[in-house]
């Protein structure tokens, strides 16, 4: 099956800093990369992903990278803002099944 | 999008004792997953249910230990049997509603 690894496993940044959290996979098979921001005590929502083809994409103040030779993707957050503290997931799908990321958990200092 | 509920949202089991959990989507859905999350860990994924045919389980998970039922295209249950501590977690039903991943509020789950 597929194997997901994410860095950092935590991360704090200044209000208004920027914030990167990368992940690599190891199955070229896997086609389709989707973030998840998961708050205390709540379900994983989905905030962003992309497809093996295409390389960026952004929304907002995310952005997702896509490098599919090296087979890892990263998240950018730019401007964070306290609500943006959370746990976030990346994961990476093979046909109809998700393998996640081990998280990052991401403070924003006010 | 897929709006979906779980029950219960949390128990606390004696160990040796079985949970069974509910997940109802308010659409039809191929396929539909169970993951266990455990504290301050990732999602695990735990099987697939297809309606109509046996779960998919993955590895390190047996049907014995997680029974699961999928009686239609809107429903499906999660039976944890024989509870131990190490069985304490939080059981998300999942589905996925093109090209995205909806999950469950989460089952919380305490076995003493």
């Amino acid at each position: 099956g597929e194997n997901v690894e994410q860095h950092p496993s935590t991360l704090s940044v200044q209000e208004g800093d920027s914030a990167v959290i990368k992940c690599t996979y190891s199955d070229s098979a896997s086609n389709y990369f989707p973030w998840y921001k998961q708050e205390l005590g709540k379900r994983p929502q989905l905030i962003i992903d992309i497809r093996s083809n295409v390389g960026e994409k952004k929304d907002q103040r995310i952005a997702v990278t896509l490098n599919k030779t090296a087979k890892h993707f990263s998240l950018h957050i730019t401007e964070t803002q306290p609500e943006d503290s959370a746990v976030y997931f990346c994961a990476a799908s093979l046909g109809n099944q998700f393998y996640f990321g081990t998280g990052t958990s991401l403070t924003v200092i006010p | 999008s897929a709006v979906i509920s779980q029950k219960p949202s949390r128990d606390i089991c004696q160990r040796g004792t079985s949970l069974t959990i509910q997940c109802q989507v308010d659409s039809q859905v191929t396929m539909m997953f169970w993951y266990r999350q455990q504290p301050g860990q990732s999602l695990t994924l735990i099987a697939t249910a297809n309606q109509g045919s046996e779960a998919t389980y993955e590895s390190g998970f047996v049907i014995d230990k997680f029974p699961i039922s999928r009686p239609n295209l809107t429903f499906s249950t999660l039976t944890v049997s024989n509870m131990s501590p190490e069985d304490s977690s939080i059981y998300l039903c999942s589905v996925e509603a093109p090209n995205e991943q909806f999950f469950g509020p989460g089952t919380r789950l305490t076995v003493l």
